[in-house]
């Protein structure tokens, strides 16, 4: 069975403050993809990033930065010096080869206060 | 930038009522899903649809639901007799060949049974 955890129910900071997300996978399968969507209050599921299980390399862009660890099946994204639009609820996903379905965690909610 | 369209936004129903939900995948993707989150909750699988035919589906897919693509553009959900427990934000997403293609999300339809 697959799993994906994201223990952060609500995380609440101050601007340009950094902020990291945590998430937590469990899957049997050797060849498995990882994503995280982001949903802004106005609903819809924004793409953010992709990992499959063969590429550790961490990954940044702009502000944001995701370290993928194989060893502690773990998946987190950074956002550094955090603004007001980052508020929104980040879900973190695990796709593999067993299925179609993309497997949510339950979401952590962001809130950038000014 | 290609993107999935849903329509309608949101959608009042009396309960046992049937209701369609209809999507617009973006067009060189093959495989589509339906996904829903009820409010405040994760993001659930519900099917994909691949070829004309489901290629898989969730425990939540009972018989009540079902899924089809009239022509060459829609693809739509319908729930045959809604009941209050399908109040919910309901997701088209479309993908070319999963697992490791990313699914891109519509906007949502916000479906209320009343």
């Amino acid at each position: 069975a697959q799993k994906v955890t994201q223990a952060q129910t609500e995380i609440s900071v101050v601007e340009k403050e950094d902020v990291t997300l945590d998430c937590v996978y469990e899957t049997r399968d050797t060849t498995y993809y990882l994503f995280w969507y982001k949903q802004p209050p106005s609903g819809e599921l924004v793409f953010l990033i992709r990992r499959n299980s063969f590429d550790e390399q961490n990954e940044i862009s702009g502000r944001y930065s995701w370290n993928f660890q194989k060893s502690t099946s773990s998946f987190n994204f950074t956002i550094t010096a955090s603004q007001v639009v980052d508020s929104a609820v980040y879900f973190c996903a695990l796709n593999s080869n067993s299925g179609y379905a993309l497997n949510f965690g339950k979401g952590t909610s962001l809130l950038v206060t000014p | 930038e290609p993107e999935v369209t849903q329509t309608p936004s949101h959608q009042v129903t009396q309960m046992g009522q049937e209701v369609i939900l209809r999507c617009v995948p973006i067009s060189n993707h093959l495989y589509f899903y339906w996904y829903r989150q009820i409010l405040g909750q994760k993001v659930e699988f519900l099917v994909s649809f691949y070829n004309n035919e489901i290629s898989e589906k969730s425990e939540i897919f009972d018989d009540q639901f079902s899924v089809e693509r009239p022509d060459g553009s829609n693809f739509t959900l319908k729930i045959r007799s809604t009941k209050l427990e399908d109040s919910a934000m309901y997701f088209c997403a479309s993908s070319e060949t999963p697992p490791a293609s990313v699914a891109f999300f519509g906007q949502g339809t916000r479906l209320t049974v009343v």
